[in-house]
């Protein structure tokens, strides 16, 4: 099966920092998703990225879709506390239909130290 | 307001009791998805539905079955057969539109077998 690399597993920085995660795939995606979850909670979409190499940005975030259609990355800038929580990635392989599976990521523990 | 619903939110059963989680969507999306979630661990694919009166298991089918008889409604449920069933249990949907997937995720229901 396809397998969806997320790194770093954890991170620790302190308030006012900036933070960026990255995903990389085996294989080619479409579709980039990025989530964030708190405890207890869903995740929440964050950014949706449809096209290689489209930047987006919401609000503090920044995502972008790589060129090669295999990886993507996320930056958070000035890091608050409440930006706390697991970030996934979640990529569609090219050739899938819609309504099919997406491929997750590990997930990135964030803790932001006040 | 327009959303994804899951209930409960926690739900406690005896070992080898079948019980049936509920998801509700109003936001007229075509497919719906259960993911299943240990601790610490990502998102694993149990069952997804494209379409009313259709579905196709996922990753980790074994031990659950689910319906779809509405667009609306896609219940999971836990039989016995499935040898460990507390989780966290997630259940997103997606409408299906030019070939993307972009799922969105209700809050969650928390089993707990004793």
């Amino acid at each position: 099966g396809q397998q969806l690399n997320q790194s770093p597993q954890s991170m620790f920085i302190q308030e006012g920092e900036d933070v960026s995660m990255n995903c990389t795939s085996s294989s080619i995606f479409n579709t980039w998703l990025w989530y964030k979850q708190e405890p207890g909670e869903g995740p929440v979409l964050l950014i949706a990225l449809y096209k290689a190499g489209e930047l987006t940005s919401n609000g503090r975030l920044t995502a972008q879709f790589g060129i090669t259609r295999k990886d993507s990355f996320l930056n958070i800038s000035a890091s608050i506390p409440s930006d706390v929580g697991i970030y996934f990635c979640a990529g569609q392989s090219l050739g899938e239909t819609s309504g099919s599976r997406l491929t997750f990521g590990e997930g990135t523990q964030l803790t932001v130290n006040p | 307001d327009g959303g994804i619903t899951q209930s409960p939110k926690y739900l406690f059963r005896k070992e080898g009791q079948n019980v049936t989680l509920s998801c509700e969507q109003n936001l007229n999306h075509d497919a719906m998805y259960w993911y299943r979630q240990d601790p610490g661990q990502g998102l694993r694919l149990i069952y997804y539905s494209q379409i009313v009166n259709d579905f196709q298991k996922g990753d980790i089918a074994e031990g659950y079955s689910v319906s779809r008889e509405k667009k609306e409604s896609f219940p999971l449920t836990v039989t016995s057969a499935q040898k460990n069933p507390t989780a966290f249990y997630l259940c997103a949907s997606s409408i299906l539109r030019g070939g993307t997937d972009t799922q969105y995720f209700g809050p969650g229901t928390r089993l707990t077998v004793l």
